[in-house]
């Protein structure tokens, strides 16, 4: 069962370099995530997908943009990382109203 | 948007004791989820618990009940004969029954297990 798989697992950026976190889920799942987890904060939505075509902000939008795929695959995207950007990254996916998040394992995300 | 509190940024415990973590959430709705996530060193999220807000009976999952309390907006953890291997980070998080898209995670509670 490899339920929500992330990658890359750590990623070194310098300043104004681009990147794309990829995550990709086989629970059949409708809803996807992307959350950064700073100390102290816990964990902030950045974005999310209710479904296939659709994508919502959260509550840090400012710096990324997502892209839904296909059910499966919700991508994040850094355009121009600024160092305000180094957290930790997780993509959830969630079926059902009363099902919990699913996680991946996490991308450690460094912008010197 | 809904808020959590967790009002204990740290917390110890001994081993084979017991400890309560404590989480309150502020919602004007009637259905909701609630949930608690333990974040081991290996930085990976794992569901320990979760309570329908329209179920009284309090959830229990082993070592690892909650104390409900839908009046006060309280969802206590409570790891009962605590091991080394419960020392995380400990999230408590909120979800809507109607609008049930988005999650809303408190800040975390540290949990230490002494030997």
């Amino acid at each position: 069962n490899a339920g929500v798989t992330q990658t890359p697992k750590f990623q070194v950026l310098k300043t104004g370099q681009s990147m794309t976190l990829q995550c990709a889920q086989d629970m059949n799942h409708n809803s996807m995530y992307w959350y950064r987890q700073d100390p102290g904060m816990g964990l902030r939505l950045i974005y999310y997908s209710a479904s296939e075509g659709t994508t919502d902000k959260g509550e840090v939008p400012n710096g990324y943009n997502v892209s839904r795929l296909n059910k499966r695959e919700f991508s994040l995207r850094l355009e121009s990382a600024a160092p305000s950007q180094t957290s930790v990254y997780f993509c959830a996916s969630s079926g059902t109203l009363n099902s919990p998040l699913h996680f991946g394992n996490g991308t450690r995300l460094t912008v010197t | 948007a809904q808020t959590v509190t967790q009002s204990q940024p740290e917390m110890s415990v001994q081993e084979a004791e017991t400890v309560t973590l404590s989480c309150t959430y502020d919602t004007s709705e009637s259905d909701y989820y609630l949930f608690w996530y333990k974040q081991p060193p290996s930085r990976q999220m794992i569901l320990v618990i979760r309570q329908e807000a329209y179920k009284q009976q309090n959830a229990t999952e082993n070592r690892f009940s909650v104390n409900f309390q839908k009046a006060a907006k309280s969802f206590s953890l409570k790891i009962s004969d605590s091991q080394l291997g419960d020392a995380a980070m400990y999230f408590c998080a909120y979800r809507s029954a109607n609008t049930g898209n988005q999650f809303y995670f408190g800040t975390g509670t540290s949990l230490t297990v002494i030997p």
